[in-house]
């Protein structure tokens, strides 16, 4: 277990809805990393965020936006769904920003967009 | 472009066996950092080895080792003595700036008794 969790585990949705996914680092971990992988891929860098501000983004439109709160937790908003937002999302956290420090990487929320 | 190659969707050995996973990558940095993941039907991604790109020595950890040749940008897993629980989808990856991280496309894994 790497000490990152995720909720919820699965969720459907509809076209046209918004959704918020929930994700919680490991105590002391500054930076979480969001990552979006479509069936049979591997994960794509969606955005990162470091102290509470978004560090780095991926080739991801505005309506994927971020938090990040004091208290080791962060969420992942998704606006306007379409049928291809349907995904693994998985969150990741590390101890800070630099590319020496590991991402740990909680379970993941498959997201079902119908 | 900044990508990772896995050429091998897919493969199976025998428990006990000795496997290698190829991984080829494409980057401008001058530093990097690459990492083999595994993914078990858990769908947890749990870190099976890292590299530094400035470091000539090959990583090794336990069962797992890693081929490193960085002229050639490649970046292979060796699995000794593999075991049942070693089935998983295996993720190479490496980071682009400061933390980002880039993955192929996997190899699926499977361990057979």
């Amino acid at each position: 277990e790497t000490g990152v969790t995720q909720s919820p585990t699965h969720l459907i949705k509809t076209r046209g809805q918004q959704v918020t996914l929930r994700c919680s680092s490991q105590s002391g971990h500054n930076t979480v990393s969001w990552y979006q992988q479509a069936l049979g891929q591997g994960p794509q860098f969606i955005f990162q965020y470091y102290r509470e501000e978004e560090n780095g983004r991926g080739n991801f439109p505005p309506r994927f936006s971020g938090l990040q709160f004091p208290n080791y937790s962060s969420e992942l908003n998704v606006n306007a769904l379409e049928l291809d937002d349907s995904a693994l999302y998985l969150c990741a956290s590390s101890l800070d920003r630099w590319s020496t420090d590991t991402q740990y990487f909680g379970p993941g929320t498959r997201l079902t967009v119908l | 472009a900044q990508t990772v190659t896995q050429s091998q969707p897919e493969m199976s050995v025998q428990e006990a066996e000795t496997v290698t996973l190829s991984c080829t990558y494409d980057t401008s940095e001058s530093n990097y950092y690459l990492f083999w993941y595994k993914q078990p039907p858990s769908r947890q991604m749990i870190l099976v080895i890292r590299q530094e790109a400035y470091k000539q020595q090959n990583a090794t950890e336990n069962r797992f080792s890693v081929n490193f040749q960085k002229a050639a940008k490649s970046f292979s897993l060796k699995i000794s003595d593999s075991q049942l629980g070693d089935t998983a989808m295996y993720f190479c990856a490496f980071t682009q700036g400061a933390q980002k991280l880039v993955f192929g496309q996997g190899t699926r894994l499977t361990i057979n008794p």
